[in-house]
């Protein structure tokens, strides 16, 4: 849910579940969208992209949905293990721009 | 291959000293990107270099520079340093000039101004 001031906000389930992360954009003009990982005291690290000419791409124990309608991004992580937790950022990229917009991001915790 | 690393890991400053941050990208990468990640926010766009050249800045003020030197490697310049500045300043590296280049980044320095 929504969080205030220095809090991200937080998705917390159970090993194996299914994790759902959210994100809405805000540039129409977005055509590029990226989800990192970023795990304690490390960088951000490339999880999966997709262009706006695709609607669902995956990957290996993730899914990435696009809804251009709503300018909402949300990233499906199957079989959730202990070591995804992490802070979960997306990014919106366009044409235009060389410079990805970042999400504040939302912290997972995967419970054992 | 190595990955885009960082130095220092942390760094202890006083306020209205001045800080320098330094990045090396993965090799072959020639652009550069500095942001800011101060607790609970998301990464900040601070500079993009490419081929040794600022092609552009986000919305921070001219205290904060940096350049990019002919091996590609970067350094970012705080000066006047304020409380504000503590933050984890990360680096990313691609290929060249494309909105759909990857970035990868470095670990990041720890930045506290006392």
């Amino acid at each position: 849910g929504e969080s205030v001031g220095l809090h991200l906000p937080t998705l917390s389930v159970q090993e194996g579940d299914n994790s759902i992360i959210n994100c809405a954009y805000s540039n129409s003009a977005s055509d590029y969208f990226i989800w990192y990982k970023q795990e304690s005291g490390k960088g951000p690290q490339f999880i999966i992209d997709i262009r706006s000419n695709m609607d669902k791409r995956q990957g290996q124990r993730v899914t990435v949905l696009l809804n251009k309608t709503v300018k909402h991004l949300s990233l499906q992580i199957a079989a959730t293990q202990p070591g995804d937790s992490a802070v979960y950022f997306c990014a919106e990229n366009s044409k235009r721009s060389y410079i990805p917009t970042f999400g504040r991001g939302t912290s997972l915790i995967v419970h054992p | 291959e190595a990955g885009v690393t960082q130095s220092p890991t942390h760094l202890i400053k006083t306020r209205g000293q001045q800080a320098t941050l330094r990045c090396s990208p993965i090799s072959g990468h020639t652009s550069v990107y500095w942001y800011q990640q101060a607790l609970g926010l998301g990464l900040q766009f601070l500079l993009w270099y490419d081929e040794g050249e600022e092609r552009n800045r986000g919305n921070f003020p001219p205290r904060f520079s940096g350049r990019q030197f002919p091996n590609y490697s970067s350094e970012l310049n705080v000066n006047a340093l304020e409380l504000e500045d503590s933050a984890l300043y990360l680096c990313a590296s691609s290929v060249g000039q494309s909105s759909y280049n990857e970035q990868f980044f470095g670990p990041g320095t720890r930045l506290t101004v006392l």
